[in-house]
């Protein structure tokens, strides 16, 4: 079985501001893990995913995250916050074959001007 | 617009009313999922068929929820007798057989207010 925990529901931060927000897994076999964007009002969108290839892994919007086996973690980061980063986040991990994702609760992060 | 769509966007309905949504996948994807999600929470899966097979059903699919996707294109999720915990976001995603890492390509939703 597999599991995600994302630390902290909420996170605020002000603009130009670090952006750090946490996932955690579990799983039985090597993961896959996926950072998804939700805006209000829209469908999910992929930020970026770790597929066993390099353990950094760059997204769209300037956001990266680092797969560190020795921690179970995929933490996302951005090193300056935007105000048009104001959504919700979501981490997800996968088994080998893909057959289905399985999210975390979610962190909406707040931008401040 | 060559995404994952779904109609209707936003239902309510009365409790004991049977309510359908429909999921168009990306047209070369081959496995398409049907999730839920509740305000506050993540996304729940709740099956996934790879053509027109169903493959795996979530705990969480009673009886009173049933899914087909009878040409291996499009798929509907209906709910029979609606309950007020039915109430949720209902959501499609499609991927590609061959791409086996779980990349989900997902619909706006299809929004459920039980009344």
């Amino acid at each position: 079985a597999q599991s995600v925990t994302q630390l902290g529901s909420h996170v605020s931060v002000s603009e130009g501001a670090l952006v750090l927000l946490r996932c955690n897994y579990s799983s039985s076999v090597p993961p896959y893990l996926f950072w998804y964007v939700q805006y209000p009002n829209q469908g999910l969108q992929l930020l970026l995913k770790y597929t066993s290839a390099a353990t950094l892994v760059k997204g769209i919007n300037g956001f990266e995250a680092e797969f560190k086996k020795s921690e179970t973690s995929f933490h996302l980061t951005k090193p300056s916050a935007h105000m048009s980063d104001a959504a919700e986040y979501f981490c997800a991990v996968s088994d080998h074959a893909g057959n289905m994702l399985t999210f975390g609760g979610g962190t909406r992060l707040m931008v401040k001007p | 617009d060559t995404g994952v769509s779904q109609d209707p966007r936003h239902k309510i309905t009365k409790r004991g009313q049977n309510v359908t949504f429909r999921c168009d996948p990306i047209s070369e994807h081959n496995r398409l999922y049907w999730y839920r999600q509740t305000l506050g929470q993540g996304p729940e899966f709740l099956t996934y068929f790879q053509n027109e097979a169903q493959l795996e059903k979530s705990r969480l699919l009673s009886d009173r929820f049933s899914a087909e996707r009878p040409k291996g294109s499009f798929s509907t999720l209906e709910i029979q007798r609606t309950e007020q915990g039915d109430s949720a976001m209902y959501l499609c995603a499609s991927s590609h057989g061959q791409d086996n890492t779980g990349e989900l390509f997902f619909g706006e939703g299809s929004r459920l207010t039980v009344l």
